[in-house]
């Protein structure tokens, strides 16, 4: 199909690891993004892998890429409560400029 | 650098009424992206420019939506007229073309449409 697939809602404790997790569509898609999104502002680029890479590390991040299953995940490393926010993946499928995005994932940091 | 510059941040019109939500992309960047953020759709693209030409429109939702890039460094958004449904908050961003670049967000145009 056409969607990029991500679940809802994601809850941690401050401290613990985050994992966000979605599912793209294109198996040639050249490169695979994450976007941040905090409350009444923009979408903020967090990261972003190459589709010849399985994994990326920047900082406390951690991105992950599986080609064969088509499955993208985000490693938050001791999560913070400014990390509270939604998270969207977003897949730039070959020969096009525009972006698909996925429904994004709020996560909600508990102190 | 400034960044994606969108005017206004927020807008309450009527029905009815015409809208037109104004962006300024970053210098040198030669993409440009509108988008349309609702709780029960996300984020749909509406229109995007290559070089300030549309290249795809087709989420445009209807006749009403116009938008237009008359040079490098402006596009406008306009709805004529308004319904309530159109309210959202539109956003703009923009891209060096190619495959490695990622868009950069302006902060949104929060409309009501009462």
């Amino acid at each position: 199909g056409e969607d990029v697939e991500q679940s809802l809602f994601l809850s941690v404790r401050e401290g613990d690891s985050s994992v966000i997790n979605c599912t793209y569509t294109d198996s040639s898609s050249t490169y695979l993004y994450w976007y941040k999104q905090e409350p009444g502002a923009g979408l903020q680029l967090l990261t972003y892998i190459f589709s010849n890479m399985d994994m990326k590390q920047d900082q406390r991040l951690t991105v992950l890429l599986n080609k064969k299953d088509k499955h993208l995940s985000l490693r938050i490393a001791d999560t913070q409560t400014g990390d509270s926010a939604i998270y969207f993946c977003a897949e730039r499928r070959y020969n096009f400029n525009k972006f698909y995005f996925g429904s994004g994932t709020k996560l909600n940091v508990k102190p | 650098d400034a960044g994606v510059i969108q005017s206004p941040r927020h807008e309450v019109t009527e029905m009815g009424q015409e809208v037109t939500l104004r962006c300024k992309p970053i210098s040198g960047h030669n993409s440009l992206f509108w988008y349309r953020q609702t709780m029960m759709r996300g984020l749909e693209l509406l229109i995007y420019f290559n070089n300030n030409v549309p290249i795809d429109d087709s989420g445009m939702p209807e006749d009403r939506f116009s938008a237009k890039m008359p040079n490098a460094s402006f596009s406008t958004l306009k709805i004529q007229p308004s319904e309530p449904r159109d309210s959202a908050v539109y956003f703009c961003a923009s891209s060096p073309t190619g495959p490695n670049y990622g868009y950069t967000f302006g902060s949104g145009t929060r409309l009501t449409v009462v």
